[in-house]
């Protein structure tokens, strides 16, 4: 059962164009939710992160909003630059329950910015 | 600074062998975990822990054991090598449980024949 869900495996847009990723989730209990960067042959790196508490959480180009009713989430990049171009993956993660500790990962977007 | 830093970057082993993969962080992180990326698919937990001397299961545990013996390292074995286990395994630690900002090594993709 997939918990954190990225139903468009690609993307495509155009430089200087907003790129809009989208993630949903089952799991009542999540009250964190990151979302990662990677490009091949490399690790991911941690690009931004939203409490359950907040609906909004901009950094820079990035800004994540979260849609607690309708258990949606999504990454918007505006302007979007071909450096962008790399696999995007949401995660999320709940407090107690023994779920501490633990992030689930959905299987990512590859997003690919055309100059 | 070198972060993450896992060893090695490739391997290959045959059915049934055995081996470690190494997981060193010098950022004195006390959340250390083990994922594995498959195609199609995000990465998934295998083991994790809070603390030297503190580990538990992921989602994926079985065929790996890990320890945690000092905070810096945490590294991750094979016991037996299936061809179910090709995959690219990354290591992660981060300051909080929230593993907000966790920072990955680079991988060390593995293929069992």
């Amino acid at each position: 059962d997939q918990q954190v869900k990225q139903n468009s495996p690609s993307l495509s847009v155009q430089e200087g164009r907003i790129s809009i990723l989208n993630c949903d989730y089952t799991n009542s209990m999540f009250d964190y939710f990151l979302w990662y960067k990677k490009y091949p042959a490399e690790g991911p790196t941690f690009l931004i992160s939203i409490s359950s508490i907040k609906d909004k959480n901009e950094d820079g180009r990035f800004t994540v909003f979260l849609n607690k009713s309708a258990k949606h989430l999504s990454l918007h990049i505006v302007p979007s630059q071909p450096g962008d171009s790399a696999v995007y993956f949401c995660a999320a993660s709940a407090t107690g329950g023994g779920s501490n500790y633990k992030l689930t990962f959905g299987k990512g977007t590859l997003l690919t910015v055309n100059p | 600074n070198a972060g993450v830093t896992q060893t090695p970057k490739f391997q290959v082993l045959k059915t049934g062998q055995s081996m470690t993969l190494q997981c060193a962080q010098d950022m004195n992180h006390e959340y250390m975990s083990w994922y594995r990326q498959d195609p199609g698919m995000g990465l998934r937990l295998i083991h994790y822990s809070v603390g030297a001397g503190i580990t538990d299961q992921g989602e994926v545990p079985n065929g790996y054991n890990v320890s945690r013996s000092t905070t810096e390292d945490f590294p991750l074995r094979l016991l037996s090598a299936a061809p179910s286990q090709t995959s690219v395994y990354f290591c992660a630690s981060s300051r909080d449980f929230r593993n907000t900002e966790a920072f990955f090594g680079q991988g060390t993709r593995l293929t069992v024949v």
